[in-house]
């Protein structure tokens, strides 16, 4: 079986620093790994995907997330956090593209001015 | 477009009561999923559906049933409610087209205390 483990609750960061939300995951064979982010009182919305091929890749609002295989990590990163960035961001891994989804516990990002 | 849209937005219940919960998508999705979001436990699917008149268990599937009769709905009913049902509960739903499965739209979400 698959897991997400998301090892901070919560990650605090001023408004124009880099920002990084950790994920590690476990999952037999290779894994298809997802982003999505919670804003107060909303559904999640998809942010980015990790299928194959090149280990960063970029999605939405200008995040962008780093595969490691050797480290069975999956980073959400951006480059200059903006307060509106402030939300709950989960992580999820799925053994392939056919399968549903095992979702992390979740990770509060705060973005101070 | 209304995309993935869930009936009622808030419900309080009283332990042993009964109540369904309606999922609407208006994008033709085949596949639907149901949710329940809990503080320090993320997302953990309850049941999901891979087509019209079809559906299948999640990890937390007990003392919840779910239909499909129509291909835009997904109900998720519960029978006897208890307060260890008290949670938010969202929709999603999905279909290929250059996706995989773990892109899903989801709604806003319904807010269910029981009491």
């Amino acid at each position: 079986a698959q897991s997400v483990a998301q090892p901070e609750d919560q990650v605090n960061v001023a408004e124009g620093n880099p920002l990084t939300v950790k994920c590690t995951y476990s999952v037999s064979g290779n894994p298809y790994l997802f982003w999505y982010v919670q804003y107060p009182n909303r559904g999640l919305q998809f942010l980015l995907k990790y299928i194959t091929g090149d280990n960063l890749v970029k999605g939405s609002y200008g995040f962008e997330a780093e595969f490691n295989k050797s480290q069975t990590s999956f980073h959400l990163k951006k480059p200059s956090a903006l307060v509106s960035d402030s939300a709950l961001y989960f992580c999820a891994v799925s053994p392939s593209g056919y399968s549903t989804l095992t979702f992390g516990k979740g990770t509060m990002l705060l973005v101070s001015p | 477009n209304a995309g993935v849209t869930q009936t009622p937005k808030f419900r309080v219940l009283k332990t042993g009561q009964s109540m369904t919960l309606l999922c609407a998508q208006d994008m033709n999705h085949e596949y639907m999923y149901w949710y329940r979001q809990d503080p320090g436990m993320g997302l953990r699917l309850i049941h999901y559906s891979v087509g019209e008149g079809t559906t299948a268990k999640g990890e937390v599937p007990d003392g919840y049933n779910v239909s499909r009769l129509k291909k835009q709905n997904f109900l998720l009913g519960l029978e006897s409610a208890a307060p260890s049902q008290t949670s938010v509960y969202f929709c999603a739903s999905f279909t290929y087209g250059g996706r995989v499965a773990g892109e899903q739209f989801f709604g806003p979400g319904t807010r269910l205390t029981v009491l």
